[in-house]
């Protein structure tokens, strides 16, 4: 099973709101990435988790936070909703061995 | 800056014929994944190359790390080829950290 799980796949929120995003896999992969993606843009790394060291990337530092309570699951929080977070949320993992990424379906955000 | 620089932005093909995408990268990379957006957004793998070349079906890539391309090729393109496809590449020890190419919109005409 290479299936990366996100939910919800549709999120509406409010200006000023928290919002968080859930993802999970079972393939027992060491490291697990979000991605935004915004229409006619390409993906931007926001973060990853080798196994329970975050790294996130310096222009998002402050934007995102993320939690990996254990080797399947990851999140992805965003303590303010502001009109620019509108996007595709993607979640993907990968063995450090190889780093050949597996994408979920997404979380599609809308902020109001 | 920009690291991968892909091409065509976009592409219309009649069916049952070819084309190839091609990502150039301003640095050695290495790796090259290659990417289909679906209808949701997501994206679907296609192929992972640490080198060399990998067929599927009627598509084909390449990579080559030293002279620092990616290619994809499609042959006897079909209607449902369409769509946008990514290039990525890692390099670096964090393989996973993908540097993503502006994508292909292909356009399939009957």
């Amino acid at each position: 099973d290479t299936t990366v799980k996100q939910n919800p796949r549709y999120k509406l929120a409010r200006v000023g709101k928290p919002v968080n995003l859930i993802c999970s896999q079972t393939m027992n992969h060491d490291t697990m990435y979000w991605y935004q993606k915004k229409p006619n843009q390409a993906p931007k790394l926001l973060l990853f988790y080798y196994d329970k060291i975050l790294n996130r990337e310096a222009d998002t530092f402050e934007k995102f936070q993320s939690s990996r309570p254990n080797n399947s699951f990851c999140s992805l929080y965003i303590g303010s909703a502001g009109l620019e977070y509108s996007a595709m949320y993607l979640c993907a993992s990968s063995r450090e061995d190889t780093g050949q990424l597996y994408f979920g379906e997404g979380s599609k955000l809308t902020v109001l | 800056g920009d690291q991968v620089e892909q091409s065509p932005s976009a592409l219309s093909l009649h069916e049952g014929t070819g084309s190839a995408l091609r990502c150039n990268f301003t640095t050695t990379m290495r790796a090259v994944q290659w990417f289909r957006k679906n209808s949701r957004g997501s994206l679907i793998n296609l192929f992972y190359l640490a080198s060399g070349t990998k067929e599927n079906g009627r598509l084909k890539s390449a990579f080559d790390s030293k002279e620092r391309y990616s290619t994809l090729h499609i042959r006897d393109a079909q209607l449902e080829d369409s769509g946008t496809y990514f290039c990525a590449a890692a390099r670096g020890s964090a393989l996973g950290r993908l540097h993503f190419g502006a994508g292909t919109q292909l356009i399939v005409i009957p």
